[in-house]
Order: structure tokens, then C-alpha cells, then sequence
């Protein structure tokens, strides 16, 4: 069965990065791409960008560009989010999907908490 | 870019009753919507695309219809298990944008 296996909870100080990982399985990788999507304490759904899987080509939406970088290890079939110079306002939960365009598998979320 | 809008922002019904949401596009963008639902707490969860593809496992009572700029997600036959926040998402083309949200509580 299709699963997307995200890395867990992070605390990090303002000023730090952090990576998150999204592991696939139950399907070939590269035939799909990654949605990442953030959701801010109490907000709604915001699509951050998508990874082609196939070429590593990175697409970032509005807002998400600069800080936050989208990239890939297909030897493992993992996706990975990775954003620098943290600030209060990246504290949220960060989804990884499936992109068939629209995301039709999920993962669990990490939760990110910026806080000194 | 192209703006989505959903209304209402909130409802709350009675379990049997005929909900409908809807999901507007600035711009068209054909067929090319998605609903999600989101219960409290949990991930979010794809309903139907291209809209009114429901996906396997989702209950009959919920359907999507529409295209170009407006969009609707009824549920027929409202459940206490239907308690969440619904979202549309465009995917014509890049940014593939979510709606705001539509709560539903009973």
C-alpha cells in the first residue's frame, strides 16, 4: 500500500534550519511527484511548491522561495524539505503528498516549533 | 495568480441534512479542482477530483460538481463523522492553490 513516512517533531531556535524527510513506499518513485504543504497553528492548507521526482526539478510557490529548498535521494525514495535562517512564523505542521497534481496520499505531518 | 474563495466559512447543521459548499475561481480553470477533507487533528484526506471523481473509500453521500470558475462539494445525508474542515485546491496549473476552508460542525 502506498505510504509517505515523515521524519518527527523539531525544535529549533530562531536563526537555525532544519530538514524533514518524506519516505515513499508502495509504488515506484519516480513516477510521481512530491507536494510539500504547510498548515500554521489554526490555518489552513497552503501549497508551498512541488519536486519532480523524475528530473529532481523543483517547482516553489509564492512566499517559499529563498529559505526553503525541496530536493530528493531517489536511491531511497525520499523526499526532503529543508529550510534555513528559521523564523517564528515557519513554526507549523509541514505535509508531504503525492502529487498527482491534487495529493492523493498523505503523510503523517511533521510538526516544526521555532522557539530560543 | 489565481485566487480561490469558498463559502460559507463556517456552517453548522442537523445529522441528515443536505450540505452543500461551495468553491469559487478568480480566473477558469475547467475541471481541474480538488476537495479535501480535514478532521480535527488529523491529515488531511482527498475526497474528489476533476471534481466529481469521488476517490475509493469515500462515502456516496459526498459529491463534487461544477467547472470554470464555480465549484460545489455537497454532502448529502450530513454523519457526526463528517465534522471537519473542507478544502478545494485548483491544479490547472502552478501554484496549485487550496481554498480557504469551509468548517463543518453539527
Amino acid at each position: 500500500q502506498v505510504q509517505l513516512v515523515q521524519s518527527g517533531s523539531e525544535l529549533k531556535k530562531p536563526g537555525a534550519s532544519v530538514k524533514i524527510s518524506c519516505k515513499a513506499s508502495g509504488y515506484i518513485f519516480t513516477t510521481y511527484a512530491i507536494n510539500w504543504v504547510r498548515q500554521a497553528p489554526g490555518q489552513g492548507l497552503e501549497w508551498m511548491g512541488w519536486i519532480n521526482t523524475n528530473t529532481g526539478s523543483p517547482t516553489y510557490a509564492q512566499g517559499f522561495t529563498g529559505r526553503f529548498v525541496f530536493s530528493l535521494d531517489t536511491s531511497v525514495n525520499t523526499a526532503y524539505l529543508q529550510i534555513s535562517s528559521l523564523e517564528s512564523e515557519d513554526a507549523a505542521i509541514y505535509y508531504c503528498a503525492r502529487a498527482h497534481f491534487f495529493s492523493d496520499y498523505w503523510g503523517q505531518g511533521t510538526q516544526v516549533s521555532v522557539s530560543s | 495568480d489565481i485566487q480561490m474563495t469558498q463559502f460559507p466559512s463556517s456552517l453548522s447543521a442537523s445529522v441528515g441534512d443536505k450540505v452543500t459548499i461551495t468553491c469559487r475561481a478568480s480566473q477558469g480553470i475547467s475541471y481541474f479542482l480538488a476537495w479535501y477533507q480535514q478532521k480535527p487533528g488529523k491529515v488531511p484526506k482527498l475526497l474528489t477530483s476533476a471534481p466529481s471523481i469521488l476517490q475509493p473509500g469515500v462515502p456516496s453521500r459526498f459529491s463534487g460538481s461544477g467547472s470554470g470558475t464555480e465549484f460545489t462539494l455537497t454532502i448529502s445525508s450530513l454523519q457526526p463523522e463528517d465534522v471537519a474542515t473542507y478544502y478545494c485546491q485548483k491544479y490547472n496549473s502552478a501554484p496549485f492553490t487550496f481554498g480557504p476552508g469551509t468548517k463543518v460542525d453539527i
